[in-house]
């Protein structure tokens, strides 16, 4: 099954500043994915990083992933007013996704 | 190309009573996940489904919960004699096809009240 605990719990930040949030999991996984929630809706993938990459970006996204510490963490980069929702991690290797409680971003206008 | 589509949105129901849960995969998506999100939690996985078949149900409930997905319609999460602690988001997603690295989409969700 998928795996995740995200840190900090909230985060707030003025617009254009960088975010940085971060997953641990417990048990080896064969990728590790992110998703956001903006309030009242359902989650929304943004990226997948697989177990032998170390690093990806998508658009102002970037995520790294440690196997040996079993940790990955999500940049935004320029951040802004629209970035504000929760951020969920679930990193294992099949389709049961597993989230922790999530990193509720806001971005300051 | 419509996502996936969750009705009701918001659905009140007294104890004892049933609730019904629609979901309406992506178009070409044969796969559908059911999930629960309690207050200031994160999602938790409850069953798997594919067309007529129920892959995996481990983190459904022995008692009062079923679904299906039959092979025309929408997939339906049932709760039978509802009590206040189902009071919950359900969300549905779906994927086109099976696999730890597949992203799933996920729907709007039904937030369930029950008085």
């Amino acid at each position: 099954s998928q795996q995740g605990e995200e840190d900090p719990q909230a985060l707030s930040i003025q617009e254009g500043e960088n975010a940085t949030m971060n997953c641990s999991y417990k048990t080896s996984i064969n990728n590790l994915q992110w998703y956001r929630q903006n309030s009242g809706r359902g989650l929304v993938h943004l990226i997948l990083i697989r177990s032998n990459e170390r690093e990806k970006h998508s658009g102002r996204l970037r995520v790294t992933l440690d196997t040996s510490k079993k940790s990955s963490s999500l940049l935004i980069t320029a951040s802004r007013a629209a970035d504000t929702a929760s951020y969920f991690c679930s990193g294992g290797s099949n389709y049961k996704l597993t989230f922790g409680k999530g990193t509720l971003l806001t971005v300051n206008p | 190309n419509a996502g996936v589509m969750q009705n009701p949105r918001h659905l009140v129901r007294r104890r004892g009573q049933e609730a019904r849960l629609r979901c309406s995969p992506m178009k070409g998506h044969s796969h559908v996940y059911w999930y629960r999100q309690l207050p200031e939690e994160g999602l938790k996985f409850m069953v798997y489904l594919q067309k007529e078949n129920i892959i995996d149900e481990s983190g459904m409930p022995k008692e009062r919960f079923s679904a299906e997905f039959p092979k025309e319609g929408p997939s339906i999460l049932r709760i039978q004699q509802v009590v206040r602690g189902d009071s919950a988001a359900y969300f549905c997603a779906s994927s086109p096809r099976e696999g730890g690295d597949q992203p799933q989409h996920f729907g709007d969700g039904t937030r369930l009240s029950i008085l």
